[in-house]
């Protein structure tokens, strides 16, 4: 069953803004991943934030997680053509494999 | 170091055929994955090994589908009389640690077409 949905589906921006996904669960979470795939292949992990913490960063990513309403966002600042991808949401309760949304397609215009 | 290897790439194969795929984990990993992922949609859970455990099969969608880690390395999953809805990309991942919630390395899987 699906535990995270994304938000948009599909995003389309311009080179050098800011894009922004969303994710929402339905019950209490140990961790919350994202991942990125190119071209319906293989996942590239990206990054994991726990459910003690509230934000995260990594180079251009910016994720943050509230608990209490059971999302989470991902902000990709300055985008590059590159970032064009499908962008998902894992989450897991405890030990139970990771469930993944069926993510949001972005798209970023040169 | 080297990472996840699926093979082949990609399979086609006529409805009614058996087929094997094969995943050669990252070394080290104990945890690995099967997912299943239908064309624009997320992806599936199959089935989970850890270590010698017994591996959790509650994802496979039927009895065709079956698969084994050997040696606690590389994985096959074999799907037996292939229909048309099994077409998709088979997506293996491993990971270090015996905590399904652990970052997962995924291979660049294997697309599969049944005629």
């Amino acid at each position: 069953s699906q535990q995270g949905e994304e938000d948009p589906q599909a995003l389309s921006i311009q080179e050098g803004e800011n894009a922004t996904m969303n994710c929402s669960y339905k019950t209490s979470i140990n961790n919350l991943q994202w991942y990125r795939q190119n071209s319906g292949r293989g996942l590239v992990h990206l990054i994991l934030i726990r459910s003690n913490e509230r934000e995260k960063h990594s180079g251009r990513l910016r994720v943050t997680l509230d608990t209490s309403k059971k999302s989470s966002s991902l902000l990709i600042t300055a985008s590059r053509a590159a970032d064009t991808a499908s962008y998902f949401c894992a989450t897991t309760t405890g030990n139970t494999p990771l469930v993944f949304g069926k993510g949001t397609r972005l798209s970023v215009i040169a | 170091g080297a990472g996840v290897s699926q093979s082949p790439s990609n399979k086609v194969t006529e409805k009614g055929k058996d087929v094997e795929l094969r995943c050669d984990p990252i070394s080290g990993h104990t945890a690995l994955y099967w997912y299943r992922q239908s064309l624009g949609q997320g992806l599936e859970f199959l089935i989970y090994f850890q270590g010698n455990s017994a591996p959790d099969k509650s994802g496979l969608p039927s009895d065709r589908f079956s698969a084994e880690r050997t040696g606690g390395s590389v994985s096959t999953l074999t799907i037996q009389r292939t229909q048309q809805e099994d077409s998709a990309v088979y997506l293996c991942a491993s990971s270090y640690g015996p905590q399904r919630g652990d970052t997962q390395y995924f291979g660049p899987g294997t697309r599969l077409t049944v005629l």
